[in-house]
């Protein structure tokens, strides 16, 4: 079965300073990776996506993640966070084609001015 | 288009209460998903329908769950006899077609059972 761990519940991280996100995936095959990201009482907005290819993504916002077979990761980064980045944020994993997504638990991310 | 809509977006029932969540996909997309999102989880995988066809109903939590997308465009997922556990955000998404595997989602439904 396919799990996903996103290791840290909260980051904090001031206005303009870069941001890492961790997530590590189990799965046995090559996986389908998301990034999605959600503001309260919205609902999940798709930031990126890995399905094959060039192991760096770029998404939306700026924001861009990195494909490690090696590790079982796909962590998020962005070089210079905006106070509109505060936020959860949700790593997925798919089998493929349009099966069901397994989410990681979230990490909750506040911007300090 | 318009994005994946969902209604209503706030319910309140009374425990033992039957409800009905709609979502309705973006135009033209086959795949249809559900989830189920606790306060503080990640959402959760409830049923999948590939046009009318339930394809995969294997997160349903118990038999009074039910979902149905009988014309292959708007779902409702029902929730009989409802319990206070069952109080949670639920999540509809669609997918354009089979392999493309992004999935799009709606604002969601927010469910307190009291």
């Amino acid at each position: 079965a396919q799990s996903v761990t996103q290791p840290d519940i909260h980051i904090t991280v001031s206005e303009g300073a870069s941001l890492e996100l961790r997530c590590n995936y189990s799965y046995g095959a090559t996986p389908y990776l998301f990034w999605y990201v959600q503001s309260p009482g919205q609902g999940l907005q798709l930031l990126l996506k890995y399905f094959s290819g060039d192991t760096l993504v770029q998404g939306i916002k700026g924001f861009e993640a990195e494909f490690k077979r090696s590790q079982s990761s796909f962590n998020l980064r962005k070089p210079s966070v905006h106070w509109s980045d505060a936020a959860e944020y949700f790593c997925a994993v798919g089998a493929g084609g349009n099966e069901k997504l397994t989410f990681g638990t979230g990490t909750r991310l506040t911007i300090i001015p | 288009g318009a994005g994946v809509s969902q209604s209503p977006r706030y319910k309140v029932a009374k425990r033992g209460q039957d409800v009905a969540l709609r979502c309705d996909p973006i135009s033209g997309h086959v795949s249809l998903f559900w989830y189920q999102q606790a306060l503080g989880q990640g959402p959760e995988f409830l049923t999948y329908f590939q046009n009318e066809a339930q394809l995969d109903k294997s997160g349903l939590p118990s038999d009074r769950f039910f979902a149905e997308r009988p014309e292959g465009s708007v779902s409702t997922l029902k929730i009989q006899r409802t319990q206070q556990e069952d109080s949670a955000v639920y999540l509809c998404a669609s997918s354009l077609r089979q392999g493309s595997g992004t999935q799009y989602f709606g604002p969601g439904t927010r469910l307190l059972v009291l």
